[in-house]
């Protein structure tokens, strides 16, 4: 059964500073991952989709790793700001195929401090 | 629409009663998704709707909770019966059936059962 971890649960920085929030799983066999940004009583927002065959995606500044094989994505936001202060998570697609329904992991918390 | 659309945001019932939650997907997308998220948790699985296949029923709690999707566009999430315990945030999501299979979510119908 696939499952997905995220640490730290949660994390406070001072604005400017770089960070990497962690996301791993239990089964490589994963069609893709997504990176989801949630505002207190929002929805999701997509952030970035890493197919299994690719190693890393950005979005200005935002960069999210995938390591199939060991189970791990990182996603690194490069000077922090205080607009950046929501939780994150991630999702598997589980499976080999685009069928597959998505698996999140429980969330990072992250406070950005002015 | 330009976004996966949810009614009613809010939604307030007895116990005891029905309600019925609606989901619009983005149009031509052929996957949708429902998750739950109590207060303070990780979004938890409940269907997946997936073109003209079975759907992926293995998520709903208890068989109080049923979910159709009519010609292959819009979603109702029905729960029959309402318990306290079924009080938390319903979301929708959905994605294009090839690549890349990017999911998108709703802003969320917030349940409250009293």
């Amino acid at each position: 059964k696939q499952e997905v971890t995220q640490i730290p649960a949660a994390l406070s920085v001072p604005e400017g500073e770089n960070l990497v929030l962690n996301c791993s799983f239990t089964d490589s066999a994963i069609y893709n991952l997504q990176w989801f940004r949630q505002d207190p009583g929002k929805g999701l927002t997509s952030l970035l989709l890493i197919q299994s065959s690719q190693r890393e995606q950005t979005s200005g500044r935002l960069n999210a790793s995938l390591d199939k094989s060991s189970g791990r994505s990182t996603l690194y936001i490069a000077a922090s700001q205080p607009g950046d202060s929501a939780t994150y998570l991630c999702a598997v697609r589980a499976g080999s195929s685009n069928t597959g329904k998505l698996i999140f992991g429980q969330g990072t918390t992250l406070q950005v401090k002015p | 629409g330009a976004g996966v659309s949810q009614s009613p945001s809010n939604k307030v019932t007895e116990k005891g009663k029905d309600v019925e939650l609606r989901c619009d997907p983005i149009s031509g997308h052929t996957a949708l998704y429902w998750y739950r998220q109590s207060l303070g948790q990780g979004l938890e699985f409940l269907i997946y709707f997936q073109g003209n296949s079975a759907p992926d029923k293995s998520g709903l709690p208890s068989d109080r909770f049923s979910a159709e999707r009519t010609g292959g566009s819009v979603s109702t999430l029905t729960i029959q019966r309402t318990q306290q315990e079924d009080s938390a945030v319903y979301l929708c999501a959905s994605s294009f059936g090839g690549r890349p299979t990017e999911a998108f979510f709703g802003q969320g119908t917030r349940l409250t059962v009293v």
